[in-house]
């Protein structure tokens, strides 16, 4: 069965920091991948997605960036956090045309 | 791009009442997906629909796909405290390998026991 692992669940960083989030799915191939943030109380925001190795595309211009080096491996990075990058940070996964899987996400709180 | 909007964007509700949420697309959809948040938690996939006037039910839950596939309905039948939740609806833009969903603002649903 597909799994899809995402870390760290909470993370707590200063406004200008950098960022690393990580994202493994399992137990599936060529998956397409996608991050989202959803501020408190809102909806899904689509940041990034790619459709394989190497490829990305953004959905909202922003000081965020995503990378995929393995098939199954998706990275969301910052060089430098802003206050308003604070969020819930999910990670999903589908089979072209298909339902989305949603990682348990992460926590950014930026201060 | 094409817009999925959602009304109410919140409900509240005594234990027992029913529950309606409602969703509206700018674009004819291929499918129209549900999801479910829980409070803290992260979206999870409950059912998808695909045929012109489909309806579906799951136990309490009735999902229907509108004539022309442009708007859906989520009815949950006498609430429970465990329906507690954001309901997300979810509709397919981009074709072939280039597939993404375009979600809905979600509906929260309260339930007061």
């Amino acid at each position: 069965s597909q799994t899809i692992h995402q870390w760290p669940a909470t993370l707590v960083q200063p406004v200008g920091s950098p960022l690393s989030l990580e994202c493994t799915v399992e137990g599936t191939s060529n998956p397409n991948l996608y991050w989202y943030r959803q501020a408190a109380g809102r909806g899904l925001q689509l940041l990034f997605y790619s459709v394989g190795i190497g490829q990305i595309s953004s959905e909202v211009p922003q000081n965020l960036s995503a990378s995929r080096p393995q098939d199954r491996q998706f990275i969301l990075s910052s060089k430098k956090l802003l206050l308003s990058d604070s969020g819930f940070y999910l990670c999903a996964w589908s089979v072209p045309i298909d339902t989305q899987y949603f990682g348990p996400g992460t926590r950014l709180t930026v201060l | 791009g094409q817009q999925v909007m959602q009304i109410p964007q919140y409900q509240h509700v005594q234990e027992g009442e029913d529950f309606t949420t409602y969703c509206n697309s700018s674009t004819t959809l291929s499918n129209i997906q549900w999801y479910k948040q829980r409070p803290g938690g992260h979206p999870v996939f409950l059912i998808q629909l695909v045929k012109s006037g489909e309806v579906k039910k799951q136990k309490r839950l009735t999902f229907q796909f509108g004539e022309a596939k442009k708007n859906s309905s989520l009815h949950i039948t006498a609430t429970q405290t465990t329906d507690v939740g954001t309901y997300f609806c979810a509709g397919p833009e981009g074709g072939g390998s280039n597939y993404k969903l375009t979600f809905g603002k979600g509906t929260l649903l309260t339930v007061n026991p």
